[in-house]
């Protein structure tokens, strides 16, 4: 089975663009989990989709967003970008119940200028 | 607000030796505990998955442990190889409201020497 993809795995952008990061989970898993990771703050929590519904969000301002399609993969949107925005953004992937182990993808690197 | 805790955040051992990770969580309301394996530049490996009702895991030369009452989990690895260099995370699922959300500690990396 493959595992959780994330593209692209590099970004650079400048400061006030905005970037769109996609995910796809592992087949048959209908949530989908978004974390940024930096040195200072560690694993961040974002949002978590199930069911292309948005089931839990974290403390984030509002130019973080995301959305879920209906094969299960999940895009997250940041606008009017900050330098304090550079990170590794990691996405999981579950089947769906709040027991199971979540598996996380690679993580997409954004250096943002 | 559920906090998560690793401390210390490095540590450098002599291969083959046996050792303990620390984590320790505030609230004692979680759903399960999770370690993890982060290598540089990479995402996550889920190591161990404990559930609330379970007090160890074993996995190989690993055993996660979990006290619920005392807020604490230990990641033990035995006879340590410069492979399990990595950074260590845990994290707890809690509740209530929260259906999927990780609770992170910063991590604990561990450098094994040759």
């Amino acid at each position: 089975k493959a595992g959780v993809t994330q593209t692209p795995r590099y970004l650079i952008k400048t400061r006030g663009q905005q970037v769109t990061l996609s995910c796809s989970p592992i087949s048959g898993h209908r949530s989908v989990s978004w974390y940024q990771q930096t040195p200072g703050q560690g694993l961040q929590f974002l949002f978590e989709y199930f069911s292309e519904t948005q089931r839990n969000k974290g403390n984030f301002p509002g130019r973080f967003s995301g959305r879920q399609f209906s094969n299960s993969r999940s895009e997250m949107n940041v606008s009017t970008l900050e330098l304090g925005d550079s990170a590794l953004y990691l996405c999981a992937s579950q089947t769906g119940g709040s027991t199971d182990t979540q598996y996380f993808g690679p993580g997409t690197r954004l250096t943002v200028l | 607000k559920q906090e998560v805790t690793q401390i210390p955040a490095a540590l450098s051992v002599p291969e083959g030796e046996n050792l303990v990770l620390n984590c320790s969580f505030t609230d004692s309301a979680i759903y399960n505990l999770q370690w993890f394996r982060q290598d540089p530049g990479k995402g996550l490996t889920s190591l161990l998955l404990i559930q609330s009702s379970q007090r160890e895991q074993t996995s190989g030369r690993l055993n996660a442990s979990l006290d619920k009452s005392s807020g604490r989990s230990t990641l033990y690895i035995a006879a340590s190889q410069p492979g399990d260099s990595a950074t260590y995370l845990c994290a707890v699922r809690i509740r209530p409201g929260a259906n999927s959300k990780l609770t992170f500690g910063k991590g604990i990396t561990l450098s094994v020497r040759p």
